[in-house]
């Protein structure tokens, strides 16, 4: 079974601090993909990092990064100097197959970043 | 242009009313999913459209039937809900089936069961 683990429910930091979002997850097929995404309080998640399983290069895009270790079985997320705009509820996603079912949701961590 | 578009945005039903929600896409996708949403959750798959047709039906009560009459379209027509079906729905879509490809999600619609 797969699953997805986000061990932070809710972070508060001031702004300009940089955090750390964490997410491990657990899968015994080979093949998968991770992906991180993005609630607002508007609703709509907003997609903004898809990782497979083969390719552990980091990765960073602005004042987002993400570091993913296949031996720990982490996809970390961290943003830096953060902003009152990336309040939001975080999820972390796996999929395994090609057949839709098991896109596996993380329980989300909410961040509040305070001004 | 990745948008997905939802309406209505907020809808309040009775128990005994027939709504439908709507979601619609332009990207050429030709994966459409619906999810449920409760406070505080992730989001839990309902359904799965591939190539407009129902790929995945995840033990959804009958009382959700969803319809997809195009590539674009995906409906979700609601009839004799229960308060716990209160919760905000969202629609997305993807390229292909295929786990390699991400889903775009539109903004949801809030729906309240009274």
């Amino acid at each position: 079974a797969q699953k997805v683990t986000q061990a932070q429910t809710e972070i508060s930091v001031v702004e300009k601090e940089d955090v750390t979002l964490d997410c491990v997850y657990e899968t015994r097929d080979t093949t998968y993909y991770l992906f991180w995404y993005k609630q607002p309080p508007s609703g709509e998640l907003v997609f903004l990092i898809r990782r497979n399983s083969f390719d552990e290069q980091n990765e960073i895009s602005g004042r987002y990064s993400w570091n993913f270790q296949k031996s720990t079985s982490s996809f970390n997320f961290t943003i830096t100097a953060s902003q009152v705009v990336d309040s939001a509820v975080y999820f972390c996603a796996l999929r395994v197959d090609n057949y839709g079912q098991n896109f596996v949701f993380g329980p989300g961590t909410r961040l509040s970043v305070l001004p | 242009d990745t948008e997905v578009t939802q309406t209505p945005k907020h809808l309040v039903m009775g128990m005994t009313n027939k709504k439908s929600l709507k979601c619609e896409q332009h990207m050429g996708h030709r994966a459409m999913y619906w999810y449920k949403q409760k406070a505080k959750k992730p989001p839990e798959l309902m359904f799965v459209y591939s190539y407009e047709k129902l790929s995945i039906n995840e033990s959804v009560p009958s009382r959700f039937s969803p319809e997809c009459p195009n590539s674009s379209l995906l409906n979700l027509h609601l009839h004799a809900l229960q308060p716990e079906d209160s919760a905000l729905y969202l629609c997305a879509s993807s390229q292909e089936l295929a786990q390699t490809y991400e889903q775009y999600f539109g903004p949801g619609t809030r729906l309240t069961v009274t």
